[in-house]
């Protein structure tokens, strides 16, 4: 399957603080993909991320991607209540796992 | 743009009837995907069309469903007949290129078969 995994299901982090999760997948892919959702709403591209390419940064966000391991993490930096979503990676075929559940409190 | 639009938003039907679920994709955009999203599931990739022409459809869970794009501009997705086990959140989104770019998804409707 292409689909991507995240990992893990929830997390909950105070207001500041940095969270980090991560998207495994287990055939090759020609890039990886994360979004977000709020709650009610429609997902929200954030990053892509190339085969070729190991790091990229937006803003707030990291994102890695290890093709040895065929795995990818997304880091989100001095997280604020706003950054309350879940999380979704998707591989090739923009299929995309469960997400995770990200809570950050005031 | 105003961005990928679906309607309604909401729908409420009785088991038996049909549902028709539309969607305008971002103009100039080549790709439409049709997703269902519900807790149990996930969010599942239902079917997907270039340039008007469907082009994996092996997420469609039956013959129940089915898809059509007329035109660049519109699309819709059909239950006939619904059943309670359809009721998710269905999202349809659009990309520039396929899918290796960014997607860019509406707002979903929820359907509720009662």
């Amino acid at each position: 399957s292409q689909q991507g995994e995240e990992d893990p299901q929830a997390l909950s982090i105070q207001e500041g603080e940095n969270a980090t999760m991560n998207c495994s997948y287990k055939t090759s892919i020609n890039n990886l993909q994360w979004y977000r959702q709020n709650s009610g709403r429609g997902l929200v591209h954030l990053i892509l991320i190339r085969s070729n390419e190991r790091e990229k940064h937006s803003g707030r966000l990291r994102v890695t991607l290890d093709t040895s391991k065929k795995s990818s993490s997304l880091l989100i930096t001095a997280s604020r209540a706003a950054d309350t979503a879940s999380y979704f990676c998707a591989t090739d075929k923009l299929s995309f796992g469960a997400g995770t559940t990200v809570t950050v409190r005031a | 743009d105003a961005g990928v639009i679906q309607s309604p938003r909401h729908e409420v039907t009785e088991m038996g009837q049909e549902v028709t679920l539309r969607c305008k994709p971002i103009s100039g955009h080549d790709y439409l995907f049709w997703y269902r999203q519900t807790m149990m599931r996930g969010l599942e990739l239902l079917i997907y069309f270039n340039n008007n022409v469907p082009i994996d459809d092996s997420g469609m869970p039956e013959d129940r469903f089915s898809a059509k794009m007329p035109n660049a501009s519109f699309s819709t997705l059909k239950i006939q007949p619904s059943e309670p086990r359809d009721s998710a959140v269905y999202f349809c989104a659009s990309s520039l290129g396929g899918l290796n770019t960014e997607a860019f998804f509406g707002q979903g409707t929820r359907l509720t078969v009662v």
